[in-house]
């Protein structure tokens, strides 16, 4: 158990809705991470926060967007869901901005219909 | 940018056999380097990193890697497998000395541990 959370475990929808992907970093880490992994595209770097605000933008998709909260825990939104969205969101966290190692949470897996 | 090449796929191999899993990488800056094992339906763990000292890095579950900065390679050996291996490794590199912690991953590769 890395000590980083997701919820939900597992999310099935339609195209053109919305979701939304929650992390809870590991206690004391300041930094959370969203990655994609894909059949096609593998392992892709999305979107940084460090401390609340965003510190590096990856492949995000305009439709996407992320935050994180006051209390460290972060979320990311789908929106206009396409069936190649389909895919495992990983959620990372580390002490602090730069290269330290980032824990990984189990992922949410998101399935377009 | 930085840029990782997982040379191999898939790797079969039988129990106890030794194994080399190959990563290079390309990048204009110094790097930190990591390998992550990913087991069926988890999240990726950490097995071990290079940050800069030692090129003989050594990891849990008795893995380990050689940075070669000549040939910009990164590869994860382990003497003796154990059918519990089987999993799929991924190969990542940071731009060293950046204040953001972005990783760029290799494709992966999946060890299958026959007995």
């Amino acid at each position: 158990d890395s000590g980083v959370t997701q919820t939900p475990k597992h999310l099935i929808t339609a195209t053109g809705q919305r979701v939304t992907l929650r992390c809870s970093p590991r206690s004391g880490d300041l930094s959370v991470y969203w990655y994609q992994q894909s059949l096609d595209q593998g392992l892709q770097f999305l979107i940084q926060y460090y401390n609340g605000e965003e510190r590096a933008k990856g492949n995000i998709l305009e439709r996407f967007s992320a935050q994180q909260f006051p209390d460290l825990h972060s979320e990311l939104n789908l929106s206009s869901l396409e069936l190649g969205d389909s895919a495992l969101y990983f959620c990372a966290s580390s002490v602090g901005g730069g290269g330290e190692t980032q824990y990984f949470g189990p992922g949410t897996r998101l399935l377009v219909l | 940018a930085q840029s990782v090449t997982q040379l191999d796929s898939q790797v079969p191999v039988f129990e106890e056999a030794p194994v080399e899993l190959r990563c290079n990488y390309s990048s204009s800056v110094s790097v930190y380097l990591f390998w992550y094992v990913q087991y069926p339906n988890q999240g990726l763990q950490l097995l071990l990193k290079y940050l800069s000292g030692s090129t003989l890095v050594k990891g849990i579950n008795g893995f380990e890697a050689e940075f070669n900065k000549s040939q910009t390679s990164f590869h994860l050996r382990k003497p003796s497998v154990h059918i519990s291996d089987t999993a799929e490794y991924f190969c990542a590199v940071h731009a060293g000395g950046t204040s953001y912690g972005k990783l760029t991953f290799g494709q992966g590769t999946i060890l299958t541990v026959h007995p």
